[in-house]
């Protein structure tokens, strides 16, 4: 049982929009910690898709999006491409765990 | 270029130890936090350990707690994972990431090593 919730799957399209939802608690995303969000191609390292809940790094494109309200943050991928289709993570810090947590991961297929 | 390169992984039975070891280069390594990050195989990611710079902070997942230690030897710009009293459990490809920050606190792990495959088993 992850300590931040994620779908296990989600579906779409191409081209469609998607979005991914994680759900924390009051010790971890409603603390104020910043979310970040990782996309696990198959048979690689995760990589950083969005920090500190909105930002992307360079490279990344503008379809990735991130946001966070209260004790939950999002990911939305609009103009659902192929080469999307990977495992996707949040994680934040958890101040009663004192320590770095994940959400269980989201499994995207693209239609 | 930002590279780590973990090493040290392999076939452990359960109750033994092993280290892993994490070589970094492209960045000014005693600046920044680095992190363990295990992924049991087809299963999701768990945070395993952090270290501040400077070794200043560190902590754990209960689930190592009391078992593994995290440390740093700047010099050589490497991070280890010392593991002992292994369990079946504990099989996982074991990642090393790069803090954004100082404090293991804070912050996204920007970069990550390509992992290395430990496997607790009798």
């Amino acid at each position: 049982q992850s300590v931040l919730t994620q779908p296990p799957s989600v579906s779409g399209a191409p081209g469609q929009r998607v979005t991914i939802s994680c759900t924390g608690s009051r010790s971890n995303i409603g603390a104020g910690y910043d979310v970040h969000w990782y996309q696990q191609l198959p048979g690689t390292a995760p990589k950083v898709l969005i920090y500190d809940n909105t930002n992307r790094p360079s490279g990344v494109p503008e379809r990735f999006s991130g946001s966070k309200s209260g004790t939950s943050a999002s990911l939305a991928i609009t103009g659902l491409q192929a080469e999307d289709e990977a495992d996707y993570y949040c994680q934040t810090y958890d101040s009663g765990l004192s320590g770095g947590v994940f959400g269980g991961g989201t499994k995207l297929t693209v239609l | 270029e930002v590279q780590l390169v973990e090493s040290g992984g392999g076939l452990a039975k359960p109750g033994r130890s092993l280290r892993l070891s994490c070589t970094a280069s492209g960045f000014t390594f005693e600046d920044y936090a680095m992190h363990w990050v295990r992924q049991a195989p087809g299963k999701g990611l768990e945070w395993v350990s952090g270290l501040s710079w400077s070794s200043s902070t560190m902590d754990y997942a209960d689930s190592v707690k009391g078992r593994f230690t995290i440390s740093r030897d700047d010099a050589k710009k490497s991070l280890y994972l010392q593991m002992n009293s292994l369990r079946a459990e504990d099989t996982a490809f074991y990642y090393c990431a790069k803090g954004s920050g100082t404090y293991y606190k804070h912050g996204v792990f920007d970069f990550w090593g390509q992992g290395t495959l430990v496997t607790v088993s009798s």
